[in-house]
């Protein structure tokens, strides 16, 4: 398998414009969670999907943040309108279980964003 | 309350010495999972070792163990022998029964002097 798929690695856009991050996860897990790495936050869950189906997404932090996940091979998170507090490096991860218990979560490469 | 604390912001190692990294952990939850991953500076999140919360033997796996002490909640990394590619930042986690959230810690950068 080719490991968590995340698209684009990186992407630089100007405040106010929409910008999409996607991610594929493992084929056949079952969980798939968003993460964003800044230095001053550290590693943030903005939400997390089991079986497509958001679970939490508390951490989402305002509605200009929005995610998806239509089938169970692909997930897409959205800022619209973006703005530069968002620059931030965003990590997607799935994860199943296996023999009972849960798998470490597998990590994509992330997408570095900056907001201009 | 902090589900997983990492006191250690930073720590140095001197090459070919053995480190702890701290990690404690909180939950009522009898099952769960504690994860480490090794964040080195090009980004990626690299899965290190895993216990289970009901595994009677510390985890091990190659030159990293997990010592595991249940009834202080806690779960510190131990690398042996390290080496100059240690030097990386390392995450503690943990994920409460299936189908949860994992909870990650802050984080210990660890750098290792020759």
């Amino acid at each position: 398998d080719a490991g968590v798929i995340q698209s684009p690695r990186h992407e630089v856009t100007e405040m106010g414009q929409e910008v999409t991050l996607r991610c594929k996860p493992i084929s056949g897990h079952n969980s798939l969670f968003w993460y964003r790495q800044t230095m001053m936050r550290g590693l943030e869950l903005l939400i997390y999907f089991n079986n497509n189906v958001p679970i939490d997404d508390s951490g989402m932090p305002e509605d200009r943040f929005s995610a998806k996940m239509p089938n169970a091979s692909f997930s897409t998170l959205k800022i619209q309108p973006s703005e530069p507090r968002d620059s931030a490096v965003y990590f997607c991860a799935s994860s199943s279980r296996l023999g009972g218990r849960n798998t470490e979560a597998f990590f994509g490469q992330g997408t570095r964003l900056t907001v201009v | 309350a902090q589900k997983i604390t990492q006191t250690q912001p930073g720590m140095f190692v001197q090459e070919k010495e053995a480190v702890t990294l701290d990690c404690t952990y909180d939950t009522s939850d009898p099952s769960y999972g504690l994860f480490w991953y090794k964040q080195p500076s090009s980004g990626e999140m690299i899965f290190l070792i895993y216990q289970g919360s009901y595994d009677q033997q510390n985890a091990t796996e190659g030159r990293y163990s997990l010592n595991f002490q249940k009834a202080r909640k806690s779960a510190n990394l131990v690398i042996s022998a390290s080496q100059l590619g240690d030097s990386a930042m390392y995450f503690c986690a943990m994920r409460e029964g299936p189908g949860n959230q994992f909870y990650f810690g802050t984080g210990t950068s660890l750098t290792v002097i020759p």
